[in-house]
């Protein structure tokens, strides 16, 4: 068990730049989360998939922001035209699609807005 | 109301000593129940998950759920220096996402 992985860990862009982040979740695990952090506030949820179906979108995810699980295995979160408030720390976690469903999350990825 | 609050603190336990922390909830969210460690510049931990009134306990970690009273807690006894972080109350919703709350710093004193 590798755990959850993100790359990169860390990303300094200019606004309006785009970018893309990647997430490898556990092995065995079909459902995939993605969460914004910004600092000194819990991680804030933005969008959901099991398998490679995006099942639910936060408000918070503007049209700018967009989402893939092609494969129902690794997944990618691409912010176009990026703006300073999207300054943050983005987290990926992943579950099991039973039980509790506790969710495990990857070591995420920074990003800076210049 | 907010899905998920708690006192941001910071709360100060010198070492050994028992440190609780405490969380409420809405009615929106009534599922399941978890505390993440969250050290500086890191990402969360979970700790502990609680789904049925009454405590759970896992080493010196006891969460405990009052459904009636819509909240959440938990105890770290012989509290250690290098449990000084700060602590992620989070709760789930029938869609599987989960809120959280803003977080408690915790310092364990030496």
């Amino acid at each position: 068990d590798t755990g959850v992985s993100q790359d990169p860990r860390h990303k300094i862009t200019k606004r309006g730049q785009n970018v893309t982040f990647r997430c490898d979740p556990i092995s065995e695990h079909n459902r995939l989360y993605w969460y914004r952090q910004t600092l000194g506030q819990g991680p804030e949820f933005l969008t959901y998939f099991q398998n490679e179906a995006q099942l639910e979108k936060s408000r918070l995810l503007s049209d700018r922001f967009s989402a893939e699980r092609p494969k129902g295995s690794f997944s990618t979160l691409e912010i176009q035209r990026t703006e300073q408030g999207d300054s943050a720390m983005y987290l990926c976690a992943s579950s099991t699609g039973t039980g509790v469903g506790e969710q495990y999350f990857g070591p995420g990825t920074r990003l800076t807005v210049t | 109301q907010k899905e998920v609050e708690q006192n941001s603190g910071p709360l100060s336990v010198p070492e050994g000593a028992i440190a609780s922390l405490n969380c409420t909830y809405s009615d929106r969210v009534s599922q399941s129940f978890f505390w993440y460690r969250q050290y500086s510049g890191k990402s969360p931990e979970l700790i502990m998950s609680i789904y049925s009134n009454g405590d759970k306990e896992d080493g010196r970690f006891t969460a405990q759920l009052n459904k009636a009273s819509q909240y959440v807690s938990l105890l770290i006894r012989d509290s250690q220096p290098s449990d000084s972080a700060t602590y992620l109350c989070a709760a789930q919703t029938g869609a599987n996402n989960l809120f959280f709350g803003t977080g408690t710093r915790l310092t364990v004193i030496p």
